[in-house]
């Protein structure tokens, strides 16, 4: 079995300054690691994904994550933020032992991030 | 990538009465999936719905509840039965294209019973 905590349920941050969503996972196996992003009223679109390779990946809208291993954490940063940055986060992980194609993707709960002008 | 839509986007139904989810995919995919997202808590899966067979429910989610049907590549619809106000929530439909490990997900269906 798999989860996600996600330790921050809302960050506020004023715009153009940095920001860190936090994000730490528990899996007897090996996995891959996504972000999700939900503008309000709508569906989640994926923000970025880790598969294997290299530990820092980035995504759309200049985010990037760092997946570190030893501490079970793949981390989301932006290092300026904007309005539009604004939406409800969602860290998820997958079982890579047992894909078989498709995944069971496990979701935390989700950080929403205000943007504040 | 795949684009999807949900009908209706919203909608507020009575304890007791159903009420049928549609989703659309604009390409063919053998593997839709039903979650559930209630307020402060994380996407629960209901269901895996693969094309020609019974959709496959997660623990805590049952046929008679929640039934689902897949007559196509590009079809599903989820049923919420006899519903309840604690069946409030926002029920999403997701695909994923095979061996990509990305999920689409529709705008969502936002669900309240009185």
């Amino acid at each position: 079995a798999q989860s996600v905590t996600q330790l921050d349920s809302q960050v506020p941050v004023f715009e153009e300054a940095p920001v860190e969503l936090r994000c730490n996972y528990s899996s007897s196996v090996s996995v891959y690691l996504f972000w999700y992003v939900q503008y309000p009223n709508q569906g989640l679109q994926l923000l970025l994904k880790y598969l294997s390779g290299s530990t820092l990946v980035k995504g759309i809208n200049g985010f990037e994550a760092e997946f570190n291993k030893s501490q079970t954490s793949f981390h989301l940063r932006k290092p300026s933020v904007h309005i539009s940055d604004t939406a409800e986060y969602f860290c998820a992980v997958s079982d890579r032992e047992n894909s078989g194609g498709y995944q069971k993707v496990t979701f935390g709960i989700g950080t929403k991030l205000q943007v504040i002008p | 990538s795949a684009v999807i839509s949900q009908k209706p986007s919203r909608d507020i139904c009575q304890r007791g009465t159903s009420l049928t989810i549609q989703c659309q995919v604009d390409s063919q995919v053998t593997m839709m999936f039903w979650y559930r997202q209630q307020p402060g808590q994380s996407l629960t899966l209901i269901a895996t719905a693969n094309q020609g067979s019974e959709a496959t429910y997660e623990s805590g989610f049952v046929i008679d509840k929640f039934p689902i049907s897949r007559p196509n590549l590009t079809f599903s619809t989820l049923t919420v039965s006899n519903m309840s106000p604690e069946d409030s929530s926002i029920y999403l439909c997701s695909v994923e294209v095979w061996g990509i490990y990305e999920q689409y997900f529709g705008p969502g269906t936002r669900l309240t019973v009185t």
